[in-house]
């Protein structure tokens, strides 16, 4: 089963605006990371943040994550044509040695 | 190009028959995981091997599928009298041994039975 729960499951915003996306999950972890995927091919690695940090940030990505509601959140500033894909959360989740998924949000940026 | 190489991309084969998959991980890293991903869905935890010891498999890896990494190396993926419920997205990932290590995903194999 997924622990994660993306929301919103589709968003679809204007070039140059920001997109935010919350992932939701379940049980203690060790760290939460976000990856995107373009339709059909494999998932990158965009950031990970540690149990212990609350918010972190790369380029025009912002993460935040709040282990008290069990909840993170990843802000796209300066949305671009090139962002469209589907974002997912994955926990590490504490004593599993595996990564847990949740649903993904699909963005798309209109030009 | 030193990231995960998955092989083959693409795989169409008839229900019944089986197949193979296989795996390159990054070098240096002795985690390995397989995963499955069907459309509009997360990827979903298959297997996971550390060094060539498989330590983890979900419930959802039946009878039919089989996973090694022999050497701690490559890895492969078999699945044996494959059914139409098998098709999907094959992703392998590898990271290193540690508490908060990335994950790094090879570009998948799509399965499709016929």
């Amino acid at each position: 089963s997924q622990q994660g729960e993306e929301d919103p499951q589709a968003l679809s915003i204007q070039e140059g605006e920001n997109a935010t996306m919350n992932c939701s999950y379940k049980t203690s972890i060790n760290n939460l990371q976000w990856y995107r995927q373009n339709s059909g091919r494999g998932l990158v690695h965009l950031i990970l943040i540690r149990s212990n940090e609350r918010e972190k940030h790369s380029g025009r990505l912002r993460v935040t994550l709040d282990t008290s509601k069990k909840s993170s959140s990843l802000l796209i500033t300066a949305s671009r044509a090139a962002d469209t894909a589907s974002y997912f959360c994955a926990t590490d989740v504490m004593g599993a040695q595996k990564l847990v998924f949740g649903q993904g949000t699909r963005l798309t940026i209109n030009p | 190009d030193t990231g995960v190489s998955q092989n083959p991309r693409h795989k169409i084969t008839k229900r019944g028959q089986n197949v193979t998959f296989r795996c390159d991980p990054i070098s240096e890293h002795n985690r390995l995981y397989w995963y499955r991903q069907t459309l509009g869905q997360g990827p979903e935890f298959l297997t996971y091997f550390q060094n060539e010891a498989q330590l983890e498999k979900s419930r959802l890896l039946s009878d039919r599928f089989s996973a090694e990494r022999p050497k701690g190396s490559f890895s492969t993926l078999e699945i044996q009298r494959t059914e139409q419920g098998d098709s999907a997205m094959y992703l392998c990932a590898s990271s290193r041994q540690g508490q908060s290590t990335e994950a790094f995903f090879g570009q998948g194999t799509r399965l499709t039975v016929v």
